[in-house]
């Protein structure tokens, strides 16, 4: 089974508006930490915002905030007033139990931002 | 800032040749990684290593192998490279030091094209 499932291969968005985009994941292990990194063309990889199974809150990080259900075991990245240069390809990832563990990545979602 | 290079950003090679994948961090990681990104399937590990000399088999090991003789340095290595590794090769690092919210940091890519 996938660990990281991401559903929307591509996404559209207005500028200014806000947008969701999907993520669910798979782990028994009760101990876990998701990820969203953003990948613009230039093919860096840059880190977005993060979320412990165990943290009561949801995450935010200035326009970016995750939408954490741990029974659904969804962690949706929101961005919220979408820029154009928030057009991009948008990967979540899981990382179980050891901080020595590896990471788990979905095939992504790309994300354009419509003038 | 975090700093990881990759020896090229772009490569061309010949069916059969062996083919080197440098990747150096800055910042005295303990663990670094190995990916291949192809669309469509985002992520997928190839190899790990969280100290010198270790390293662990990803999820797609088969035709590559890997060196870490010294921390901040960890190579990629294709034995006999061949048309269907044509792909995305991104390196990561990432520390214990900073517990489980600890990101991995990225290197900006090499895009390998096998003829």
């Amino acid at each position: 089974a996938q660990k990281i499932t991401q559903t929307q291969p591509g996404m559209f968005v207005q500028e200014k508006e806000a947008v969701t985009l999907d993520c669910t994941y798979d782990t028994s292990d009760p101990s876990y930490g998701l990820f969203w990194y953003k990948q613009p063309s230039s093919g860096e990889m840059i880190f977005l915002i993060y979320q412990g199974s165990y943290d009561q809150q949801n995450a935010t990080e200035g326009r970016y905030s995750l939408n954490f259900q741990k029974a659904r075991k969804s962690a949706n990245l929101v961005i919220s007033a979408s820029q154009l240069g928030d057009s991009a390809m948008y990967f979540c990832a899981m990382r179980e139990g050891g901080i020595g563990n590896q990471f788990y990545f979905g095939t992504g979602t790309s994300l354009t931002v419509i003038p | 800032d975090v700093k990881v290079t990759q020896s090229s950003r772009y490569l061309v090679k010949r069916t059969g040749e062996k083919v080197f994948l440098e990747c150096v961090q800055d910042m005295d990681h303990e663990n670094m990684f190995w990916y291949r990104q192809d669309p469509g399937l985002g992520l997928r590990l190839i190899y790990f290593s969280y100290d010198v000399k270790m390293k662990e088999k990803g999820d797609i090991p088969e035709g590559y192998s890997v060196s870490r003789e010294k921390k901040e340095r960890f190579s990629l290595i294709l034995e006999s490279a061949s048309t269907n590794q044509t792909s995305m090769y991104l390196c990561a690092s990432s520390s214990l030091a900073g517990g489980p919210k600890e990101t991995q940091y990225f290197g900006p890519g090499t895009r390998l094209l096998v003829l």
